[in-house]
């Protein structure tokens, strides 16, 4: 069974640029969940999706960032404009239900310059 | 929201010794706590778990202990090899199911 997949794994952008990230989780899992990890850091939440819908956004930046996920299956999530400080791993997880493990994907790893 | 603290930060071992890494939460509603290992470029892996409703959980050379009274539960890698070298991750899920991570711990495994 394919695992979490993600793309790009790896983004260099200038300041000011726009980027997406792009995940599609396991099958048949209805829970997705984009975390961000800073260097040296453990995952962070910024939003949390129950198929369709986003049920757990309270940490995203919303002014500058923007998340979808059509039809309850591929999520991405999208930074416009980026700064400096939006360099990070953008994990993506996915789970069977609520409550149950997090599989992850390999993140992608976004460099603003 | 959970805070989960992790210790050591950093924790070097010999090739055949033990590994111990503890962490704390302070939520008394959690009952989910599970371990991360991530190793360099990769995403992070889920290698054990255990809920409130038991006390230890074993899988091979792993094992987590849980003492919710002290609200601390531990990771325990035994006859530790090379390849568990890696940066070790607990969390427990706050409210919204999603997880908080501790800060990790970076174990080096010596020959």
């Amino acid at each position: 069974e394919a695992g979490v997949v993600q793309s790009p794994r790896y983004k260099i952008i200038e300041k000011k640029q726009p980027v997406a990230f792009w995940c599609n989780p396991i099958s048949g899992h209805n829970t997705l969940y984009w975390y961000r990890q800073n260097l040296g850091q453990g995952p962070e939440l910024l939003i949390r999706y129950e198929n369709e819908e986003a049920v757990d956004d309270s940490q995203l930046p919303k002014d500058r960032f923007s998340a979808e996920r059509l039809k309850g299956v591929d999520s991405t999530l999208k930074i416009q404009p980026a700064e400096l400080g939006d360099s990070a791993v953008y994990l993506c997880a996915s789970s069977p239900r609520l409550g149950a493990e997090q599989f992850f994907g390999p993140g992608t790893r976004l460099t603003v310059l | 929201g959970e805070n989960v603290e992790q210790h050591p930060s950093t924790l070097s071992v010999q090739e055949g010794d033990s590994a111990v890494i503890k962490c704390t939460y302070s939520d008394s509603a959690s009952n989910y706590f599970p371990w991360y290992k991530q190793e360099l470029g990769k995403g992070p892996q889920l290698i054990i778990d255990i809920r409130s409703n038991v006390g230890e959980k074993k899988d091979q050379r792993i094992a987590v202990t849980l003492n919710k009274t002290a609200k601390h539960f531990s990771l325990h890698i035994t006859e530790t090899q090379p390849e568990d070298s890696a940066v070790y991750f607990c969390a427990s899920p706050n409210g919204g199911y999603a997880l908080n991570f501790g800060k990790g711990t970076s174990l080096l495994v010596t020959p």
